[in-house]
């Protein structure tokens, strides 16, 4: 079947402009996942979901940072006032169990650019 | 919290060859997991393998295996006979320790050469 997909691939946004990432899960997943990948790190977890509660948001860096998942499928990452520091590669991962519980396949990632 | 430790930035080797790549890990967490992801110069993170901190043999996948010492907190990845097409960034990650998320190490980027 169809793995996660994410959209748009490449995103480039000049400072303060407000962006929307979207994440599809692979169809029937209970857990979604949200990561940052810094250029040469591994990445770092901003949130979690089960079906459409957010769980956990612990990772999200700040404020302008918002994810959300209303009917417990596809999700979607608002970074609100970009900035530079935001550039990175943004990776959305699903689970079919809850967390802790079953592995994460990751989808290809957005590479976001802030101007 | 975790953490995990990769210390090899990069290694080239021959194809055909074996190959480990190191990992190990800090917990307090009795129950956790091990994976190991590749990550090609397109950027998706792909699962090779797992390895539950109560299993009592090492997982392979393939070409794949995970040399899991457990009282040495150690999660190595072996890759045998090597191809080109493993050359990649690889992950070493770990879940439990009360956190959602898996934690990443640093990666180690692995070259085949012919």
């Amino acid at each position: 079947g169809a793995g996660v997909s994410q959209s748009p691939r490449y995103k480039v946004a000049k400072r303060g402009q407000d962006v929307a990432l979207r994440c599809d899960p692979i169809s029937g997943h209970v857990s979604l996942f949200w990561y940052q990948q810094a250029l040469g790190q591994g990445p770092e977890f901003l949130t979690y979901f089960q079906n459409e509660a957010q769980l956990d948001k612990s990772g999200l860096p700040s404020d302008r940072f918002f994810a959300e998942r209303p009917e417990g499928s596809v999700s979607t990452l608002k970074i609100q006032r970009t900035q530079q520091e935001d550039s990175a590669v943004y990776l959305c991962a699903s689970s079919l169990e809850p967390a802790r519980r079953d592995t994460q396949y990751f989808g290809p990632g957005t590479r976001l650019t802030v101007l | 919290a975790q953490k995990i430790t990769q210390t090899q930035p990069g290694m080239f080797v021959q194809e055909k060859e074996a190959v480990t790549l190191d990992c190990t890990y800090d917990t307090s967490d009795p129950s956790y997991g091990l994976f190991w992801y590749k990550q090609p110069s397109s950027g998706e993170m792909i699962f090779l393998i797992y390895q539950g901190s109560y299993d009592q043999q090492n997982a392979t996948e393939g070409r794949y295996s995970l040399n899991f010492q457990k009282a040495r907190k150690s999660a190595n990845l072996v890759i045998s006979a090597s191809q080109l097409g493993d050359s990649a960034m690889y992950f070493c990650a770990s879940s439990g320790g009360g956190a959602d998320g898996l934690t990443f190490g640093k990666g180690t980027h692995l070259i085949i050469q012919p």
